[in-house]
């Protein structure tokens, strides 16, 4: 039972324009989202987490936008840029359960030159 | 740099046997988490421990088991392996047991049971 899905599993984009991420979730209990990037022969690095609470969280070149009624979540990324390129995974958490994190398959950004 | 460390990189072992994967968290984090990332797949998580405790736990097998110590290591073992196991094991720390606090991930070590 994939409790959080990516449907995407690859994006291809041009330098500068803007990157959409997209994330599922099917858990109405999930109230904290998070989204990690991972590069090749690394792990998972944080990037940006929003609250239930909100419909937006933004850091930088960075936002995360929550659609509860949805339950889709997407990361946007403007502009992209060529070091943007990895594997980006969001997560979903039950706040008051501890840390357990349910982690999507991942979609694989590619930001072309 | 996460400051999470994991050992070894890599792991190559036969069916039937008995691996211990090593994860030493960021100074002052005192919760590690394990999560398996299959190919193809996302992470699963396994298990959390938190000072000592075990906190939370996945849909992690029975051939599994993992402890924490008292300078806060932990160890994931994994026995009567099978080709199904093989993956990538990662380790995360962060300061305590709540979703909010950023989870710092190590490079993983990856399983190879032939």
């Amino acid at each position: 039972d994939q409790q959080v899905k990516q449907n995407s599993p690859s994006l291809s984009v041009q330098e500068g324009r803007i990157s959409i991420l997209n994330c599922d979730y099917t858990n109405s209990m999930f109230d904290y989202f998070l989204w990690y990037k991972k590069y090749p022969a690394e792990g998972p690095t944080f990037l940006i987490s929003i609250s239930s609470i909100k419909d937006k969280n933004e850091d930088g070149r960075f936002t995360v936008f929550l659609n509860k009624s949805a339950k889709h979540l997407s990361l946007h990324i403007v502009p992209s840029q060529p070091g943007d390129s990895a594997v980006y995974f969001c997560a979903a958490a039950i706040y008051n359960q501890g840390g357990k994190l349910i982690f999507g398959q991942g979609t694989e950004l590619s930001v072309k030159p | 740099d996460s400051g999470v460390t994991q050992t070894p990189k890599h792991l190559i072992t036969a069916t039937g046997q008995r691996v211990t994967l090593r994860c030493s968290p960021r100074s002052g984090d005192l919760s590690v988490y394990w999560y398996q990332q299959s190919l193809d797949q996302g992470l699963q998580f396994l298990i959390q421990y938190y000072n000592g405790e075990e906190r939370a736990k996945g849909n992690i097998l029975e051939r599994f088991s993992a402890q924490q110590f008292p300078d806060l290591h932990s160890e994931l073992n994994l026995s009567s392996l099978e080709l199904g196991d093989s993956a990538l094991y990662f380790c995360a720390s962060s300061v305590s047991a709540l979703a909010k606090n950023i989870q710092y991930f190590g490079a993983g070590t990856r399983l190879s049971v032939l």
